[in-house]
């Protein structure tokens, strides 16, 4: 069975500060996806990483794809109140479907 | 242009009926998977399905069963409700289906089964 462990689960910090959320499994992805998930809503694509050491930038957002395609992380630089969601790290088992396994999400809270 | 849409938002059961629940892709999408999301978790992977063929399925059981039509849409039908299929059933869609193709969700049915 395919994991992905994502850490921390919940996250509460001070609008200003740096975050880093990590997704570690020991299958490796043909990709991996990071989504945020509003409350009542489905979650909406923020990156999808497929090399193995790709680094992509979203504005304050990065993301790493690690050398062996197990691992990834999200670091967020300077966090706002807006950043306030739902986290959730999503891998893709094979390269001919595109079945997600994703793991149980980062709930960040930024507070003013 | 408008993104995946799902009927209906909420839906209320009670053990043992069945429930259908539809999702329309994105314009141009041929792939639709459905995805289960029980509070606090990460969505699951139910089915896959691509030009009207089931590409995948996940470990649910037979009691969860769905179809694409011609027209790219898709049903999940849930047979014999139990109260642990309370969840947010999302759906999404693809142009081809494959694992670098870009997957987009969404808002989800609400169904709450008493």
């Amino acid at each position: 069975t395919q994991l992905l462990e994502q850490s921390p689960q919940f996250l509460s910090i001070q609008e200003g500060e740096n975050l880093t959320v990590y997704c570690n499994s020991s299958s490796v992805f043909s990709s991996l996806q990071w989504y945020r998930q509003e409350p009542g809503e489905g979650p909406v694509l923020l990156v999808t990483v497929v090399t193995g050491g790709e680094v992509k930038k979203l504005k304050r957002l990065t993301f790493q794809f690690g050398d062996a395609r197990k691992d990834s992380s999200l670091h967020i630089t300077a966090a706002q109140p807006g950043d306030t969601g739902l986290y959730l790290c999503a891998g893709a088992v094979s390269s001919n479907t595109g079945k997600l396994i994703f793991g149980q999400g980062t709930t960040l809270q930024v507070k003013p | 242009d408008a993104g995946v849409t799902q009927s209906p938002t909420h839906l209320i059961k009670t053990r043992g009926q069945h429930v259908t629940l539809r999702c329309s892709p994105i314009s141009g999408h041929k792939s639709v998977s459905w995805y289960q999301q029980v509070l606090g978790q990460g969505p699951q992977f139910i089915f896959q399905y691509y030009e009207k063929e089931e590409r995948g399925r996940g470990n649910f059981p037979d009691r969860f069963s769905a179809r694409q039509f011609p027209n790219y849409s898709s049903e999940l039908n849930v047979n014999a409700l139990l109260l642990g299929d309370s969840a947010l059933y999302l759906c999404a869609s693809s142009l081809l289906g494959t694992a670098t193709d870009t997957q987009y969700f969404g808002p989800g049915t609400r169904l709450t089964v008493l």
